[in-house]
């Protein structure tokens, strides 16, 4: 079982609509967690960046953290085409390294 | 505005060849690291560095070397490349902003091993 599990997508739905992406996962030492974007032939950039269980908004987008079900959401608003993208969750707990999901594939049709 | 370059956006070579991907960040950042994508599997480390000449193994570190002469530059060596090796390499380093670290990418490198 990976530490790290993501639905692969790929995702396509009209736009406007709200569209919600999510990561489950095994280790509960896990504390912060982030949200990274992918656009086609560029590198990830980071998205949302939590540390606790709750809701983080930022613009159109909603970082939502579980901890007790082990489970992390990013909900995205009224989406446009720009947000066509693959999205990576990541986590890590004190200094250790990230570990990602393998993200899932995005597509907002016009 | 913050930049991790990486050399060459597409590479082909042959099996056995030895290749060379090169990494340069302008943010002074200490910790560096080395990163293949590959569908189904997402992101793997290989290789980071904390500093000069410093380097650890990250998932994944066989069949690949680094190399940290200069805090700016990473660079990352496939001494006789395989066709497994065939992949989206990825290049980022680190800084912190605000209390959280963040991780910030180079737009990849395909390598085609044929």
């Amino acid at each position: 079982q990976k530490e790290v599990e993501q639905d692969p997508g790929p995702l396509s739905v009209p736009e406007g609509a709200i569209v919600s992406l999510n990561c489950t996962y095994s280790n509960s030492a896990f504390q912060y967690f982030m949200w990274y974007r992918q656009y086609s032939r560029k590198g990830p950039e980071l998205l949302m960046y939590t540390y606790s269980s709750g809701n983080k908004e930022d613009g159109r987008f909603t970082a939502q953290v579980d901890k007790s079900s082990k489970y992390i959401s990013l909900f995205i608003r009224d989406s446009q085409p720009s947000d066509s993208a693959t999205y990576l969750c990541a986590m890590r707990f004190g200094n250790e390294k990230l570990t990602f999901g393998t993200g899932t594939r995005l597509t907002i049709i016009p | 505005d913050v930049k991790v370059t990486q050399s060459s956006r597409y590479l082909v070579k042959r099996t056995g060849e030895k290749v060379f991907l090169e990494c340069v960040q302008d943010m002074d950042h200490e910790n560096m690291f080395w990163y293949r994508q590959d569908p189904g599997l997402g992101l793997r480390l290989i290789y980071f560095s904390y500093d000069v000449k410093m380097k650890e193994k990250g998932d994944i570190p066989e069949g690949y070397s680094v190399s940290r002469e200069k805090k700016e530059r990473f660079s990352l060596i496939l001494e006789s490349a395989s066709t497994n090796q065939t992949s989206m390499y990825l290049c980022a380093s680190s800084g912190w902003d605000r209390e959280r670290e963040k991780l910030f990418f180079g737009s990849g490198t395909q390598l085609s091993v044929l």
